[in-house]
């Protein structure tokens, strides 16, 4: 079945920091890929996706590339922020809108 | 658009009591999936209804959960007998058909069994 596979956490960064986040995946067919961040306190919020190989998708300085050859999409930004602390989850869809996680990173980023 | 609620946002009760949860989706969003998420896990897929229609159930929903959606706008997930393993935030999203892929998730249900 699908399945996604995220770096493990807990990462820690100073501000202004580079970030990269691994994602890889295993699906049967051409999912689509998502990033969705969780803000302490708050609901799961769409971040950027990608619905087909060499997409990328970017918001808030997020950028994250559909790569079918490597079955990855990993999160990266050039500059964090305080407030981009938070628990960042890749996800996939394969059909029927039917999304499938990975286990979650928290990142904590400190002034 | 007032987003995806949820109600209770969190709920305390006894091994073996009956729960019953409520989502109501973003208006005209013709479909509305529920999902867990148990401490340090991301969310798993239990079940997703287009309208009123019930079109996919996961292995994870046993017979003690039930989930409906009667007039395809709000719906709801009951679960009988808690055990305390059913311990954990049950997430609601939905989305339109025409862009399956962008679900809208709700703030969550926790659930607690004691």
């Amino acid at each position: 079945g699908d399945s996604v596979t995220q770096m493990e956490g807990p990462v820690t960064l100073s501000e202004e920091a580079f970030l990269t986040i691994n994602c890889t995946y295993t699906a049967t067919g051409y999912p689509s890929l998502f990033w969705y961040v969780q803000y302490p306190g708050e609901g799961l919020q769409l971040l950027l996706k990608a619905t087909k190989a060499d997409d990328k998708g970017s918001n808030k300085g997020f950028e994250a590339t559909y790569r079918k050859e490597t079955t990855s999409f990993h999160l990266e930004k050039g500059s964090v922020q305080v407030s981009d602390s938070a628990v960042y989850f890749c996800a996939l869809s394969e059909s029927a809108g039917k999304s499938t996680f990975g286990d979650g990173t928290t990142l904590t980023v400190k002034p | 658009d007032t987003g995806v609620s949820q109600d209770p946002r969190h709920k305390i009760t006894k091994r073996g009591q009956n729960v019953t949860f409520r989502c109501d989706p973003i208006s005209e969003h013709n479909r509305l999936y529920w999902y867990r998420q148990t401490l340090g896990q991301g969310p798993e897929f239990l079940t997703y209804f287009q309208n009123e229609a019930q079109l996919e159930k996961s292995r994870l929903l046993s017979d003690r959960f039930s989930a409906e959606r009667p007039k395809g706008s709000f719906s709801t997930l009951e679960i009988q007998r808690t055990e305390q393993g059913d311990s954990a935030m049950y997430l609601c999203a939905s989305s339109l058909v025409m862009s399956t892929d962008t679900q809208y998730f709700g703030p969550g249900t926790r659930l607690t069994v004691l």
